[in-house]
């Protein structure tokens, strides 16, 4: 357990609905990212936030994810209208910039794996 | 695009040293060589990282030529628990990770 907890940990959706992902970072970590994996892929970077403020989208973002992390602490993603595309497991990972700590890793939550039938 | 080239597999019988190289010959100046491992069905691991100095903690230890155009990330007593894809990536301190596809470890009783 890296202490970046996200929920749920499975969904399973239909076409065209509306999903949203939750992600708890470490307490003291500034820095969240949201990454996707596709089966036999290596994970894909979407987003990330520093703070409150979202400072990089990913292409791979397009108009129907939206990210929000509200108070600079836990974060969420909404898919809308979900697509048959979408299925991968959503990952995300807390850091704190190394000015502030000796080391800027970034921990992996668990992941939630989404399922678009 | 992924800026490392690694194996698509390998495999290390258990108790026996895992060698795992990783090309980067683009590696520019000011970038870092970091290792991430992912375990079936979890999120990835840090394992280490380093500049141009050979590194060692307790999972590992990461051998960078001298040109830095390669390294040889070392499992020194592999178990069955090491088990998993593991990453390469170089990247600038406080970056997104670019991962690419990794090599997928076996390791075998």
């Amino acid at each position: 357990d890296t202490g970046v907890s996200q929920d749920p940990r499975h969904k399973i959706t239909k076409r065209g609905q509306n999903v949203t992902f939750r992600c708890d970072p470490i307490s003291e970590h500034n820095r969240l990212y949201w990454y996707r994996q596709t089966l036999g892929q290596g994970p894909e970077f979407l987003t990330y936030f520093q703070n409150e403020a979202q400072l990089e989208k990913s292409r791979l973002l397009s108009d129907r994810f939206s990210a929000e992390r509200p108070k600079g602490s836990f974060s969420t993603l909404e898919i809308q209208r979900t697509e048959q595309g979408d299925s991968a497991m959503y990952l995300c990972a807390s850091s704190l910039p190394i000015q502030v700590a000796s080391t800027d890793t970034q921990y992996f939550g668990p992941g939630t794996r989404l399922t678009v039938l | 695009d992924a800026k490392t080239t690694q194996p698509t597999s390998m495999d290390c019988a258990e108790g026996r040293a895992a060698n795992l190289p990783c090309n980067h010959s683009t590696i520019s100046g000011n970038e870092y060589v970091y290792w991430y491992r992912q375990i079936h069905s979890q999120g990835p691991q840090y394992i280490i990282h380093g500049l141009k100095n050979n590194e060692t903690n307790e999972m590992a230890s990461l051998i960078i030529t001298e040109d830095r155009k390669s390294s040889t990330l070392i499992l020194p007593h592999a178990t069955l628990r090491d088990t998993a894809v593991y990453y390469c990536i170089v990247m600038n301190r406080d970056d997104k990770i670019i991962f690419g596809k990794g090599t997928r470890l076996h390791i075998l009783p």
